[in-house]
């Protein structure tokens, strides 16, 4: 069975910082790309940024509103995709999931049930 | 910077087709994926790579992309087909990725 469960959501301050983890399971986790997006309460769905395979060199790339605040990463060897978040704003607050990137597609679309980031003083 | 435009609504009898537009500046030089999300839920891919369908999607829904326009369509639409419908488009040339902002399709 494939799962992809993210963990480390909760109640932050503006300012502080988050550490969210997804950990992969029942598929091929180290060939496929990784996708982080949010959505905000009542609002539609937002990218917030990709890694790559190591095969296709790592790279990853970010949205504008969180580029220099958020960086994602990857542990195959622990089948763990992560999104360290700092410097958090009230409109950070969303629900955030993990989600293998559509050029997996022909193998599958996977996502997580999503983990809720409140940025509240 | 880009953006990508849906109508916030469409709505369709059972049975008819429903027609769920993705506009953006040249977005049939990119690449485009189609999304469901019913409410409570995480969204599923139903279009990928413009017009591929992912495996156990049914045939009645299809995608096309040309021009200033991408096009998700759902055939012989049913009552199971309510749901939001988000485009998402991949620049390959500089790894852009983005969502548009929606689509809620109704059923009658």
């Amino acid at each position: 069975e494939v799962q992809l469960v993210e963990s480390g959501g909760g109640l932050v301050k503006p300012g502080g910082s988050l550490r969210l983890s997804c950990a992969a399971s029942g598929f091929a986790f180290s060939e496929a790309w990784m996708n982080w997006v949010r959505q905000a309460p009542g609002k539609g769905l937002e990218w917030v940024g990709r890694v790559k395979t190591k095969t296709d060199g790592g790279a990853t790339d970010y949205a504008a509103p969180v580029k220099g605040r958020f960086t994602i990463s990857r542990d195959d060897s622990k089948n763990t995709l992560y999104l360290q978040m700092l410097s958090l704003k009230t409109e950070d607050t969303a629900v955030y999931y993990c989600a293998t990137d559509p050029s997996y597609g022909d193998y599958g679309d996977y996502w997580g049930q999503g983990t809720l980031v409140t940025v509240s003083s | 910077s880009y953006v990508l435009t849906q109508p916030p609504s469409v709505s369709v009898a059972p049975g008819k087709t429903a027609r769920i537009t993705c506009g953006g500046n040249n977005i049939g030089d990119k690449t485009v994926h189609w999304y469901q999300q019913k409410p409570g839920q995480a969204p599923v891919l139903v279009i990928y790579y413009d017009t591929d369908r992912p495996s156990g999607i049914p045939e009645r829904f299809s995608g096309s992309n040309s021009g200033n326009t991408a096009t998700l369509t759902i055939s012989r639409v049913e009552a199971g087909d309510e749901a939001d419908y988000y485009c998402q488009m991949w620049d390959g040339s500089s790894d852009h990725v983005l969502f548009g902002g929606g689509t809620k399709v109704t059923v009658l």
